[in-house]
């Protein structure tokens, strides 16, 4: 399979407890976004990088929350002393580049329950 | 008030029914506008994009784009119990992050 993957595909956690996230991105795909979707809403954007570099953040990543890509490869989230209100799900998604448009491709997203 | 707005729905129609989707916007600055399909539990997957105004068919599948009222729609025609599912709409001004409406949940019966 050469999607998008994401790992954990579930984590429950307790309140105040550290997590993290990882994305494989499509390979060749320079460009990486992180969003979180709670139920009911669509996708909201949290963080993007293009190669290593972290370009742009959202007001709604706090700094509980930190995202690397090292070596422009495959990206982290976690997220430090989790609250109630982190529950949600954590989608990945990589563009190629030269595509103005940005056709995001999905992976299937880690659901978090912060208990 | 949101950048996106989209009836969460859910719409319900019988098989082979014609079903529009709708999305409006308020960011003048959108130029691309797509349209994802979420089933439970999974990520998104694009079915089309449109660039600026006007329409794009692709098999059943008709998007349409209205830049001066700042509205765009989804057409799925001889809809199929396959299609229920959850549909995105999604815009930006390129290379950048994706703005989402809600989603709308669409339900067809056989």
């Amino acid at each position: 399979d050469t999607g998008v993957s994401q790992d954990p595909r579930h984590k429950i956690t307790k309140r105040g407890q550290n997590v993290t996230f990882r994305c494989d991105p499509i390979s060749e795909h320079n460009r990486l976004y992180w969003y979180r979707q709670t139920l009911g809403q669509g996708p909201e954007f949290l963080t993007y990088f293009q190669n290593e570099a972290q370009l742009e953040k959202s007001r709604l990543l706090s700094d509980r929350f930190s995202a690397e890509r090292p070596k422009g490869s495959f990206s982290t989230l976690e997220i430090q002393r989790t609250e109630q209100g982190d529950s949600a799900m954590y989608l990945c998604a990589s563009s190629p580049p030269g595509q103005i448009y940005n056709e995001q491709f999905f992976g299937p997203g880690t659901r978090l329950t912060v208990l | 008030q949101k950048e996106v707005e989209q009836d969460p729905g859910p719409l319900s129609v019988p098989e082979g029914a014609i079903v529009s989707l709708n999305c409006t916007y308020s960011n003048s600055a959108f130029q691309y506008f797509m349209w994802y399909r979420q089933y439970s539990r999974k990520g998104p997957e694009l079915l089309m994009y449109t660039y600026s105004s006007g329409n794009k068919e692709d098999g059943r599948f008709t998007a349409q784009v209205d830049k001066s009222s700042k509205y765009i729609s989804l057409f799925i025609r001889d809809s199929q119990p396959s299609d229920s599912a959850t549909y995105l709409c999604a815009m930006n001004t390129g290379f950048q992050k994706l703005v989402f409406g809600t989603g709308t949940r669409l339900l067809v019966s056989p």
